[in-house]
């Protein structure tokens, strides 16, 4: 069946890592992404990897996937304040454009 | 400047009104989706559209239409048939690899 799921909550210190995870179903999945979703507003990319790449870093986020165990992985390197949202992870099932699975998201806060 | 534009951020409507939201994007993309979102819980897929004049239905489309008469406009039209309509719902478009959201738009029917 078509599951992505991540824990719902990571409190982390200003200045941290926060590495967010995720582990998702289909193994078939091409693309495996990270959305960010700030209070009342909708999703923004972060960034996303390809299904025959290890990692991706960009700036202050590494991405990691592990396809033999499913588990792909969103490090935020020092943290701020900023950072606090709610970070979704998906996949794009199958090799059809058209559906993409979301997790639940991960509330991450900041503490001082 | 491109992007996708939900109207209006906020909406009331009372129990058996039908309401449609809008949703336009200038991002030249074929495929245009709508999701539902509730408090503490991911994206649920309502109807999505890969072509105009083609839609399908998602997951969760019982009480909700749609129409994609053209490649910039997918509306949303909340029946009342939706038995729960109170949520925040989300347009999407589809790009080369990776979907582009709008700002949403909270609907509150009492």
């Amino acid at each position: 069946g078509e599951d992505v799921e991540q824990s719902l909550f990571l409190s982390v210190r200003e200045g941290d890592s926060s590495v967010i995870n995720c582990t998702y179903t289909d193994s078939s999945s091409t693309y495996l992404y990270w959305y960010k979703q700030e209070p009342g507003a909708g999703l923004q990319l972060l960034t996303y990897i390809f299904s025959n790449m290890d990692m991706k870093q960009d700036q202050r986020l590494t991405v990691l996937l592990n396809k033999k165990d499913k588990h792909l992985s969103l490090r935020i390197a020092d943290t701020q304040t900023g950072d606090s949202a709610i970070y979704f992870c998906a996949e794009r099932w199958g090799s059809s454009a058209s559906k993409i699975i979301f997790g639940s998201g991960t509330r991450l806060s900041i503490r001082p | 400047d491109g992007g996708i534009t939900q109207s209006p951020k906020y909406l009331f409507r009372k129990e058996g009104q039908n309401v449609t939201l809008s949703c336009e994007q200038n991002l030249n993309h074929d495929a245009m989706y709508w999701y539902r979102q509730d408090p503490g819980q991911g994206l649920r897929l309502i109807y999505y559209s890969q072509i105009v004049n083609d839609f399908q239905k998602g997951d969760i489309a019982e009480g909700y239409s749609v129409s994609r008469e053209k490649k910039e406009s997918f509306p949303l039209t909340v029946t009342s048939a939706q038995k729960n309509p109170t949520a925040f719902y989300l347009c999407a478009s589809h790009g080369a690899h990776e979907q582009y959201f709008g700002p949403g738009t909270r609907l509150t029917v009492t």
